[in-house]
């Protein structure tokens, strides 16, 4: 099936520092990804959806100036936490759209911010 | 407002027992549902995914079941296994959108 990969898989940093998150469809082009996030023992909440070569949508509540979306070709999106604080400590997962319109979801990027 | 809930939130089970784990949703106009497992600490495995047009799916000792009408879906699990432990996770495409809205999980123990 295809495939969805995140690097880095962990990344820890001190507060004030920013962090670029990758997230690549690896065999197959996908329009459109979509960036989660998901608290301890909480579900998955949409942040934001990338369309490759336009601004990505945002969700409600969801700083668009905090968390930097880049979606420059059809198997890369990039999200960076810009300046980034202990309440952005949190798992982060991308899922990417095939033409066929199934989404395949990425192993999650786990960040902790001292 | 588009919800997805899931009950119980979580359950702990002997090994060999059947099981049901729900998720209701509060609009029956929807495009797919989806059924995902959770490991701890780990991304998301899809395991059966539901096209609005159909009734139920199955893979090996998993049965999903979707009815619209009542905003409801099931997954059934035959023969717990410990290897089953983790959290189950229930996704929503609603009709007329593009993107997933997520139940709140059920963990699942099943213990040796």
């Amino acid at each position: 099936g295809a495939v969805v990969s995140q690097h880095p898989s962990w990344v820890i940093c001190k507060s004030g520092t920013s962090v670029k998150i990758e997230c690549r469809s690896l065999d197959f082009q996908a329009t459109t990804m979509f960036w989660y996030r998901q608290f301890p023992k909480q579900s998955l909440m949409l942040m934001a959806t990338s369309n490759e070569g336009s601004k990505a949508t945002y969700e409600q509540g969801v700083e668009k100036d905090k968390f930097l979306i880049n979606h420059a070709s059809l198997t890369l999106s990039t999200l960076t936490v810009t300046s980034a604080h202990p309440e952005d400590s949190s798992f982060y997962i991308c899922s990417a759209r095939s033409e066929q319109e199934t989404q395949y979801f990425g192993p999650g990027t786990r960040l902790l911010v001292l | 407002k588009q919800e997805v809930t899931q009950i119980p939130a979580a359950l702990s089970v002997p090994e060999g027992e059947n099981l049901v784990l729900n998720c209701s949703f509060t609009d029956s106009a929807i495009y797919n549902l989806q059924w995902f497992r959770q490991d701890p600490g780990k991304g998301l495995t899809s395991l059966l995914l539901i096209q609005s047009s159909q009734r139920e799916q199955t893979s090996g000792r998993l049965n999903a079941s979707l009815d619209k009408s009542s905003g409801r879906s099931t997954l059934y699990i035959a023969a717990s296994q410990p290897g089953d432990s983790a959290t189950y996770l229930c996704a929503v495409k609603f009709s007329g959108t593009y993107k997933y809205i997520f139940g709140t999980g059920t963990r699942l123990k099943v213990l040796a």
